[in-house]
């Protein structure tokens, strides 16, 4: 079945240090990838998408993410986590990707990031 | 306007009343689409509108749902005899056709709340 995994439920780190979360994703062909984070009480903002092109992303506040096309992953980076990133991420892919076919993203089931001070 | 704008906030219902939920994209935007987010889980869609196009309603739950978007304007999604499984944060997201080039913009919700 298609879907997205984020095995990461809750991830704790301190402020300054290095962040990966993780994300995979089973599709027969490369979707559409995007990561977005959800700050409490607020919409989600995208922070990378991935269509084609240069696997390594860069994106808003500092984050990357990488494509691994042999591991249909899809994981988000940040060199150094400043509290404010303390919030919930969410991996998302869109399976149509390319044509005039829509976008119905599906999500994966989020991660929460806390960070001490 | 400059975002996808969702209205009411907040709603609390009592259980078998119904409840209207607004999403008012942002203009020009083609694509809208409706997804559930119940408490400590992921987004689940469930509507899609495309211009004039036929909806895809393949992930409304119940008959109890319904949505409806006039042109490329508004959407309204209406929950009828609310149950308390449908206490969730409803969010409604706007994109431009070529969403590759331009992604997907949310609003910030509608907590709905069912007691």
């Amino acid at each position: 079945a298609q879907s997205v995994t984020q095995p990461d439920i809750h991830i704790t780190v301190s402020e300054g240090a290095s962040l990966e979360l993780r994300c995979n994703y089973s599709y027969g062909a490369t979707p559409y990838l995007f990561w977005y984070v959800q700050s409490p009480g607020q919409g989600l903002q995208l922070l990378l998408k991935y269509f084609s092109g240069d696997t390594l992303v860069q994106g808003i506040k500092g984050f990357e993410a990488e494509f691994k096309r042999s591991q249909s992953s899809f994981n988000l980076r940040k060199p150094s986590v400043h509290w404010s990133d303390a919030a919930e991420y969410f991996c998302a892919v869109d399976p149509f990707a390319g044509g005039t076919s829509y976008g119905k993203l599906t999500f994966g089931q989020g991660t929460i990031l806390t960070v001490h001070p | 306007g400059a975002g996808v704008s969702q209205s009411p906030s907040n709603k609390v219902t009592e259980k078998g009343k119904d409840v209207e939920l607004r999403c008012d994209p942002i203009s020009g935007h083609t694509a809208l689409y409706w997804y559930r987010q119940r408490l400590g889980q992921g987004l689940e869609f469930l509507i899609y509108f495309q211009g004039n196009s036929a909806p895809d309603k393949s992930g409304l739950p119940s008959d109890r749902f319904s949505a409806e978007r006039t042109g490329e304007s508004v959407s309204t999604l209406t929950i009828q005899r609310t149950q308390q499984e449908d206490s969730a944060v409803y969010l409604c997201a706007s994109s431009l056709s070529d969403r590759a080039l331009h992604g997907y913009t949310f609003g910030s919700g509608t907590r709905l709340t069912v007691v």
